[in-house]
């Protein structure tokens, strides 16, 4: 496609109920990211996938998120028994290059999740 | 690991006026300083990147940053600013000290430019 698309755009759900986000990134790239974006916050780094490598986890905040990318191309985000603070925007990035922070990376739209 | 302050939250200013948003980001071996924007309702763009070379590095409609090491800033300006330019900015560090990746970016919690007519 054209860009990162992600959905849905917009996610209501209630506490304890589990959740998933897809990204789908542009065509070929093959770096991709997941990112949060909390009211009031600056962007929290969750996941980085690259190619056939090993996912960054590192930023992924407690056991109850996952993600996994199929294929490398879709990205699943799952939130498990999610909580109220769990409410963000979820933000999705891909890259074509293997240095994607020299040759720049593209942004998705992202999801709002509110957990209510 | 790498932090990023941007010290205003919101700037208010008239169009036509000139705009400094600031960012501050703790040291590292080496750096690599970004600026995004957000405009409403809409993913986060590119605006411009220093990477090495000359600290001044300009954006395509009008934006201009300077990376100063000593000062360890990287400010974002505009001589004069347009109401089309309302959106939050957001600066960005990766850098490379020992354990670090040159993947991840830090970001700053974000500046909301508000341009009044």
């Amino acid at each position: 496609g054209a860009g990162v698309s992600q959905s849905p755009s917009n996610k209501v759900t209630e506490k304890g109920k589990d959740v998933e986000l897809r990204c789908d990134p542009i065509s070929g790239h093959t770096a991709l990211y997941w990112y949060r974006q909390s009211l009031g916050q600056g962007l929290e780094f969750l996941i980085y996938f690259q190619g056939n490598s090993a996912p960054d986890k590192s930023g992924l905040p407690s056991d109850r998120f996952s993600a996994e990318r199929t294929g490398g191309s879709v990205s699943t985000l799952t939130i498990q028994r999610t909580q109220q603070e769990d409410s963000a925007v979820y933000l999705c990035a891909s890259s074509l290059r293997t240095r994607p922070l020299v040759y720049g990376y593209t942004f998705g739209s992202g999801t709002r999740l509110t957990v209510v | 690991a790498q932090s990023v302050t941007q010290l205003d939250s919101q700037v208010p200013v008239f169009e036509e006026a000139p705009v400094e948003l600031r960012c501050n980001y703790s040291s590292s071996v080496s750096v690599y300083l970004f600026w995004y924007v957000q405009y409403p309702n809409q993913g986060l763009q590119l605006l411009l990147k220093y990477l090495s070379g000359s600290t001044l590095v300009e954006s395509i409609n009008g934006f201009e940053a300077e990376f100063n090491k000593s000062q360890t800033s990287f400010h974002l300006r505009k001589p004069s600013v347009h109401i089309s330019d309302t959106a939050e900015y957001f600066c960005a560090v990766s850098g490379q000290n020992s354990g670090g990746s040159n993947y991840k970016l830090t970001f700053g919690k974000g500046t909301l430019l508000t341009v009044n007519p």
